[in-house]
């Protein structure tokens, strides 16, 4: 079946050091693949997308994400967190047709 | 331009009572989605729109039922509330163009005792 995984539940950086949140998929080819990030009390707000080409993409507030294909995964990196990156953070794919499917959410908390 | 806006942000309903949650948008598009989102679980897509007068089941479809009677406005109606539908509550939209980037409200939490 088709899935989005996001192996960590809540993670816990200190302000000023490097984030990587994990993203798997189950597929058969590769998907139209989205991390959105969500302040509390907010909606979603898209931070980057990949649709095929360079399989590193630049995204808003610093974020980056890299594809690969071998790994089945789209990880979302920053080099440097800020305590204003507080937030859960969702990665997405479309697979087919129109819907995105979720994973379940990372829920990232920053000590300063 | 104020993008998709949701109506009421909270309500508390007793089990059995009905409601219906507004979606609205403003930027013209011509799908929309209504999405649950609980802990743990990401966000589910509950019933869809690809145009106005139409409407698709999505993966939790039970217990809901959607109208796109204006291409601006999406409701989603809860007939005889349940706890198990207690939640946040999201619509979105997006052109129906290959981009895909929906543009989500900012959600109604809704508690059903």
């Amino acid at each position: 079946a088709q899935s989005v995984t996001q192996p960590d539940i809540h993670i816990t950086v200190s302000e000023g050091a490097s984030l990587e949140l994990r993203c798997n998929y189950s597929y058969g080819a590769t998907p139209y693949l989205f991390w959105y990030v969500q302040s509390p009390g907010q909606g979603l707000q898209l931070l980057l997308k990949y649709f095929s080409g360079d399989t590193l993409v630049q995204g808003i507030k610093g974020f980056e994400a890299e594809f690969k294909r071998s790994q089945s995964s789209f990880n979302l990196r920053k080099p440097s967190v800020h305590w204003s990156d507080a937030a859960e953070y969702f990665c997405a794919a479309v697979f087919a047709g129109n819907m995105l499917t979720f994973g379940g959410g990372t829920r990232l908390m920053v000590k300063p | 331009n104020a993008g998709v806006t949701q109506t009421p942000k909270f309500r508390v309903l007793k089990t059995g009572q009905s409601m219906t949650l507004l979606c609205a948008q403003d930027m013209n598009h011509e799908y929309m989605y209504w999405y649950r989102q609980d802990p743990g679980m990401g966000l589910r897509l509950i019933h869809y729109s690809v145009g106005e007068g139409t409407t698709a089941k999505g993966e939790v479809p039970d217990g809901y039922n959607v109208s796109r009677l204006k291409k601006q406005n999406f409701l989603l109606g809860l007939e005889s509330a349940a706890p198990s539908q207690t939640s946040v509550y999201f619509c979105a939209s997006r052109t129906s163009g290959a981009s895909y980037e929906q543009y989500f409200g900012p959600g109604t939490r809704l508690t059903v005792t």
